[in-house]
């Protein structure tokens, strides 16, 4: 089966700084990549997803990168703020435009912007 | 809309004890999933169902039974609890529309044993 390995761990940065969590996936069938950020004590929440058709996109300061030939998929973060620190996943799924409902997550990046 | 609503918030249980986790969504989303959170192992999937009547095993399906009579309702059942499975339990749900993956989030389950 599917299997999302995702680094770092925990990312420290400095208030305005660009942030960069790497993810890497194992089954070259998956096609849809969404990263959520979930704030202590609070729900997982979707902020950007990705298909396998697009190698790039962008929403304001959050952009996700995907290589499909390395089955590569990143999310970067530009000048970060302290609202965003909190744990963010990746995830990759078999599911877009399909039945399949397993979406398979990474280990979480703990993400703690330093004001 | 409610969303995706669970109960209870927190349950604390003793070894070989019942439960049934309640979950429920008013968006009429077809596709429904179980979680388990633990610390540094991120959201292990614990069964799905992608519709009313069907239901399948995720990662972590083991100790855990689930079913779908109606498309609203998705318990889980954990059918004698043992410590290995104190975590936080959230369930989910998407729409089968082709266009739109995203899942939404229940506010969680805590559950400790004993």
């Amino acid at each position: 089966g599917e299997n999302v390995e995702q680094h770092p761990s925990t990312l420290s940065v400095q208030e305005g700084d660009s942030a960069v969590i790497k993810c890497t996936y194992s089954d070259s069938a998956s096609n849809y990549f969404p990263w959520y950020k979930q704030e202590l004590g609070k729900r997982p929440q979707l902020i950007i997803d990705i298909r396998s058709n697009v190698g790039e996109k962008k929403d304001q300061r959050i952009a996700v990168t995907l290589n499909k030939t390395a089955k590569h998929f990143s999310l970067h973060i530009t000048e970060t703020q302290p609202e965003d620190s909190a744990v963010y996943f990746c995830a990759a799924s078999k599911g877009w435009g399909g039945a399949t409902n397993k979406l398979i997550f990474g280990t979480g990046t703990l993400l703690a912007v330093q004001p | 809309n409610a969303g995706v609503t669970q109960t209870p918030k927190f349950q604390v249980l003793k070894t070989g004890q019942s439960m049934t986790l309640q979950c429920a969504q008013d968006m009429n989303h077809e596709y429904m999933s179980w979680y388990r959170q633990d610390p540094g192992m991120g959201l292990r999937l614990i069964h799905y169902s992608v519709g009313a009547g069907i239901t399948d095993q995720g990662e972590v399906p083991n100790g855990y039974n689930v079913s779908r009579s109606t498309t609203e309702d998705f318990p889980l059942r954990l059918l004698s609890a043992a410590p290995s499975q104190t975590s936080v339990y959230f369930c989910a749900s998407r729409t089968g529309t082709r266009r739109a993956n995203e899942q939404f989030f229940g506010p969680g389950t805590r559950l400790t044993v004993l």
